[in-house]
């Protein structure tokens, strides 16, 4: 069975501070992509990133970086030099290959005060 | 623009009520989905479809019902079978890269 968690439920940081969100995965699968979506308060879920169970490589993207490492099962996500426009709901989610079912983490509330 | 537009935005049901919640894209993907999120829970699949006339349960069916007669739109009714259907419902659908969403259906029961 697969399952998604991310521990931190809430986050609280001041503008511009650096944050990490975690995300831990279980799976018995080898093939496999790993999600990170962003839910503002409008409330739709911005896709963010898609990671290849084969690519271990980090990726950065503006202020955002992703840290997927198989050994631990972890796909963590950075956001540096936060602001206040990050403030959102941030979900990781799991896909086997050729599988209809995508298993989301709980989601970590993070706010950003200015 | 391409994307999926879930109607209504808010949506209140009496007990006993069934109500269809709307979700259309024009992305041509075949894939669609419903999930269900509760505060603190993530997102639960209800339902989904990879192709017309065809789909399948989640982990959280009961008490819900599909159809999709057409590849551009899945609806999704919750019934009056469904003890707890106060939440935020989201429709999606899967491209090659990944899902894409609508912006939701808050349900709440009076």
């Amino acid at each position: 069975a697969q399952k998604v968690t991310q521990a931190q439920t809430e986050i609280s940081v001041v503008e511009k501070e650096d944050v990490t969100l975690d995300c831990v995965y279980e799976t018995r699968d080898t093939t496999y992509y790993l999600f990170w979506y962003k839910q503002p308060p409008s409330g739709e879920l911005v896709f963010l990133i898609r990671r290849n169970s084969f690519d271990e490589q980090n990726e950065i993207s503006g202020r955002y970086s992703w840290n997927f490492q198989k050994s631990t099962s972890s796909f963590n996500f950075t956001i540096t030099a936060s602001q206040v426009v990050d403030s959102a709901v941030y979900f990781c989610a799991l896909n086997l290959y050729n599988n209809n079912d995508m298993r989301f983490g709980a989601g970590t509330r993070l706010t950003v005060k200015p | 623009d391409g994307g999926i537009t879930q109607s209504p935005k808010y949506l209140f049901r009496k007990e006993g009520q069934n109500v269809t919640l709307s979700c259309e894209q024009n992305l041509n993907h075949d894939a669609m989905y419903w999930y269900r999120q509760d505060p603190g829970q993530g997102l639960r699949l209800i339902y989904y479809s990879q192709i017309v006339n065809d789909f399948q349960k989640g982990d959280i069916a009961e008490g819900y019902s599909v159809s999709r007669e057409k590849k551009e739109s899945f609806p999704l009714t919750v019934t009056s079978a469904q003890k707890n259907p106060t939440a935020f419902y989201l429709c999606a659908s899967r491209g090659t890269v990944g899902y894409t969403f609508g912006s939701g259906t808050r349900l709440t029961v009076v």
